[in-house]
């Protein structure tokens, strides 16, 4: 079974609108974290949000925030304000345990296009 | 704010060569990750290594090697390459887990092997 799940391919936004990027996974280990990475066409990976298993609250950074559902297994990331600079690919990655070095495991990422 | 650093960014090789990539963490970054991106793939966890001591190991091929030295920089060694390892490659670096739980990437070395 796929560890994290990203459903849509492909995605387009009104700039300015609000986004919610979808992103569901699968662990039996009950610490793990979840993170969000924007991937430009220029190729770099950029670190946007993480939220771990134990926290209360749902992470925020910026115009970024993570709806994260703990039953559902989900952690969707949420744009606000779609800016023409956030079309991009975007991740879902999920780290399980609390080792030092343990992996992360990405999901199959959603293209996101932002229109004037 | 000092970033992971990848050297080369770009290199050319060609079949059964050997190719060296190097990475150097954030400072007072102990952990680092190799992960390889396929054309239209995701990231691929290679291996990691904490405090110089490999930690997980994925899919690396056995042609594929990789330390940490004493300075915690990395490096990943190719040899015997094939038209198939050329990738996007990308290290990346983590302080120790109870000093922060973000994991930053490097730019990536764009490696083709023709």
């Amino acid at each position: 079974a796929q560890k994290i799940t990203q459903t849509q391919p492909g995605m387009f936004v009104q700039e300015k609108e609000a986004v919610t990027l979808d992103c569901t996974y699968d662990t039996s280990d009950p610490s793990y974290g979840l993170f969000w990475y924007k991937q430009p066409s220029s190729g770099e990976m950029i670190f946007l949000i993480y939220q771990g298993s134990y926290d209360q609250q749902n992470a925020t950074e910026g115009r970024y925030s993570l709806n994260f559902q703990k039953a559902r297994k989900s952690a969707n990331l949420v744009i606000s304000a779609s800016q023409l600079g956030d079309s991009a690919m975007y991740f879902c990655a999920m780290r399980e345990g609390h080792n030092a070095g343990n992996m992360l495991t990405f999901g199959g990422g959603t293209r996101l296009m932002v229109k004037p | 704010a000092a970033g992971v650093i990848q050297s080369p960014r770009h290199l050319i090789k060609e079949k059964r060569e050997t190719a060296t990539l190097k990475c150097y963490p954030i400072p007072r970054h102990d952990t680092v990750y190799w992960y390889q991106q396929g054309p239209g793939q995701d990231p691929q966890f290679l291996i990691s290594f904490y405090e110089k001591m490999q930690s997980d190991k994925g899919s690396i091929p056995d042609r594929f090697s990789a330390q940490q030295f004493s300075d915690y920089h990395s490096e990943l060694n190719m040899s015997s390459l094939e038209l198939g390892d050329s990738a996007l490659y990308f290290c990346a670096s983590s302080p120790w887990l109870d000093s922060g739980n973000t994991i930053y990437f490097g730019e990536g070395s764009w490696l083709t092997v023709v």
